[in-house]
Order: structure tokens, then sequence, then C-alpha cells
């Protein structure tokens, strides 16, 4: 168990639809980063927040976006949900260089 | 094997002999590696990392080696057992300030008893 946790594990949207996906990280972690992993693919940065304020962003849609509260727990919101956008969703956190990953969310839009 | 179009690479190891996964990376400028190994259905695991200042580091069963001229990382797993089955993945932390980490494709490892 890493101490990082992600909900839902998993979730089946139709296209169109809004999602919000939930990570809290380990305890005293500031940094949490959102990842998306398709089918056979690897992981692909979508953004970074630290202690609340957004840090880094990756390869992210404009339709999707993130915030990270003050209890540091983060949230990554993905809105008018195509097809393309089933995959496995992974958050993780860090408060030096190692980033601990949560079990991920699987998204599945139909 | 080689990969094709959106295939992971795969490695096929009999149980026992020793497995290399190889990771180009992409940033020069990139000063901290990680092995993650992320079994199905999971989220990626730490295995080892380094640091650009060193050539290699070894853990348990796992060698990391690092070749800093041609942006070249790989892992080497010694005596593969059925559990390493799995996908490795090398991440490069390209800015040590904002730990920004950057991972690639993965490389599939099948062990076969």
């Amino acid at each position: 168990d890493s101490g990082v946790t992600q909900t839902p594990k998993h979730l089946i949207t139709a296209t169109g639809q809004r999602v919000t996906l939930r990570c809290s990280p380990r305890s005293g972690d500031l940094s949490v980063y959102w990842y998306q992993q398709s089918l056979d693919q690897g992981l692909q940065f979508l953004i970074q927040y630290y202690n609340g304020e957004e840090r880094a962003k990756g390869n992210i849609l404009e339709r999707f976006s993130a915030q990270q509260f003050p209890d540091l727990h983060s949230e990554l919101n993905l809105s008018s949900l195509e097809l393309g956008d089933s995959a496995l969703y992974f958050c993780a956190s860090s408060r030096g260089t190692e980033a601990f990953f949560g079990q991920g969310t699987r998204l599945t839009v139909v | 094997g080689e990969s094709v179009g959106l295939h992971l690479p795969t490695l096929s190891v009999q149980e026992g002999d020793n497995s290399i996964i190889n990771c180009a990376y992409s940033n020069s400028a990139s000063d901290y590696f990680i092995w993650y190994k992320q079994e199905s259905g999971k989220g990626p695991q730490f295995i080892i990392d380094i640091r650009s200042n060193m050539d290699k580091r070894q853990g348990q069963r796992v060698t990391v080696l690092l070749n800093k001229t041609v942006k070249h990382l790989s892992l080497q797993i010694a005596a593969t057992q059925p559990g390493d089955s799995a996908v490795y993945f090398c991440a490069e932390n390209q800015n040590e300030l904002r730990n920004q980490f950057y991972f690639g494709t993965g490389t599939s490892l099948t062990v076969i008893p």
C-alpha cells in the first residue's frame, strides 16, 4: 500500500459527461501529480500541484482541470468526455524526489 | 521482442535467468531517474533510483546502470522470478526543483516458469 488513495476505482460514463476523480496523498506529501495511462501506453504527465498551487503542466487537455485543496487532497475534473478519454488515471504524491502512486481510477467512456 | 505502433516492447525470459530492460531518456538535463514496476491492475511501484552523478546503483536483485553520454538507462534483474512479470517504466526527473517526472513507454516482462 503506497498510502495514496484514489476514488472511485472504476467509473463508467457517457460521452459528453463530466466526472471528478479524487486523490488523497500520503500524509505529509505536498506534491500531487496526475497521470493518464491509455491501454498499453506509458504514463502521460498531466499536471502537478504543490501545496495548493499549480506547479507544472504536461499534456493536459483544456477540457481537463485539476485543483489541490487546503487539506492537500486533489481532484481531477474531466469534462465533455470523449471515447478517447477512456484510460487509467493515476495520482502520485511526493515530498522529495520519489513519487508514490495510487491504484488508479479506470475511466470508461461509452 | 520489438514494439510496433501502440504495443509495448516485450521481453520474455526463463525463470532464473537475468533480465535486462532498457530505456532511452529524452532530456540531457535530467538529473534523477527512477525505475517503476507496474503489475496488472495496480499503480506503479518504486524499484530503484539513481542520480546523474552515479553510473551504477545496486539494490536487492536489481541494478540500474546510467549512461549519460547516450542518455540510456538499464535495469538488470538477477535470477528473474515469476513475480517479476510486470511492465517496467523508467522515469526521468526533468526538473529537480519541481519534481516533474516523465515516463518512458515501458517494457512488458514475462517470466516463463
